[in-house]
């Protein structure tokens, strides 16, 4: 079965960096797509970031480009995000998601349980 | 960006009534729209992908509808399990975006 397990989270101070990673298993990561996607507490989901099965492409969200990458290691089966210049804003659970493609498209099958940062002083 | 709005925000309902939650895109996505389902303190669940195709192991009283920029997610007999928060997703460009959610409460 698909398994999603995030970590690295944790208490960050503002301007300080952080990076999460996600383990996968139960199916073959280097042939998969797969998102960062967070929620702030209380509120709705955004997306953050995506890398494409190979590396190859990655796109981000307005409010993390320039500050935050994603990069994967398809040997260890791991997604990571790293994250810098970090705001008090950037305070949420942070999911991975695994992408299924249809037609150059990618909805989010399966999600990790999440990893919280809090960005504070 | 393509801006998602659902309606309403919490709708209160009781066991058995048919409950419709709809989504709108603020321009045409085709079809490439899913519908998911949360819980507090747990990850979200996809329910509905492609506008009206079900998920494998998702109950047949979820279905969903619609095209171009107006959807709508219908379960038909509302169960105690599926009181939660449900969101739409455009996935129609490489700038996924969600809907603010739909709470779902115990009327």
């Amino acid at each position: 079965q698909v398994q999603l397990v995030e970590s690295g989270g944790g208490v960050v101070q503002p301007g300080g960096s952080l990076r999460l990673s996600c383990a996968a298993s139960g199916f073959t990561f280097s042939s998969y797509g797969m998102h960062w996607v967070r929620q702030a507490p209380g509120k709705g989901l955004e997306w953050v970031a995506f890398i494409r099965y190979d590396g190859s492409n990655k796109y981000y969200a307005d409010s993390v480009k320039g500050r935050f990458t994603i990069s994967r290691d398809n040997s260890k089966n791991t997604l990571y995000l790293q994250m810098n210049s970090l705001r008090a804003e950037d305070t949420a659970v942070y999911y991975c998601a695994k992408g299924r493609e249809l037609e150059r498209r990618y909805v989010f099958d399966y999600w990790g349980q999440g990893t919280l940062v809090t960005v504070s002083s | 960006d393509i801006q998602m709005t659902q309606s309403p925000s919490t709708l209160s309902a009781s066991v058995g009534d048919r409950v419709t939650i709809t989504c709108r895109a603020s321009q045409s996505i085709s079809s490439w729209l899913a519908w998911y389902q949360q819980k507090p303190g747990k990850a979200p669940k996809l329910l509905i992908y492609k506008a009206s195709s079900l998920e494998s192991g998702v109950p047949s009283r979820f279905s969903g509808s619609g095209s171009g920029t107006e959807f709508t997610l219908t379960i038909s007999s509302l169960q105690p399990d599926d009181f939660a928060t449900y969101y739409c997703q455009q996935y129609n460009s490489y700038l996924w975006t969600f809907g603010q959610g739909t709470k779902v409460e115990i009327k």
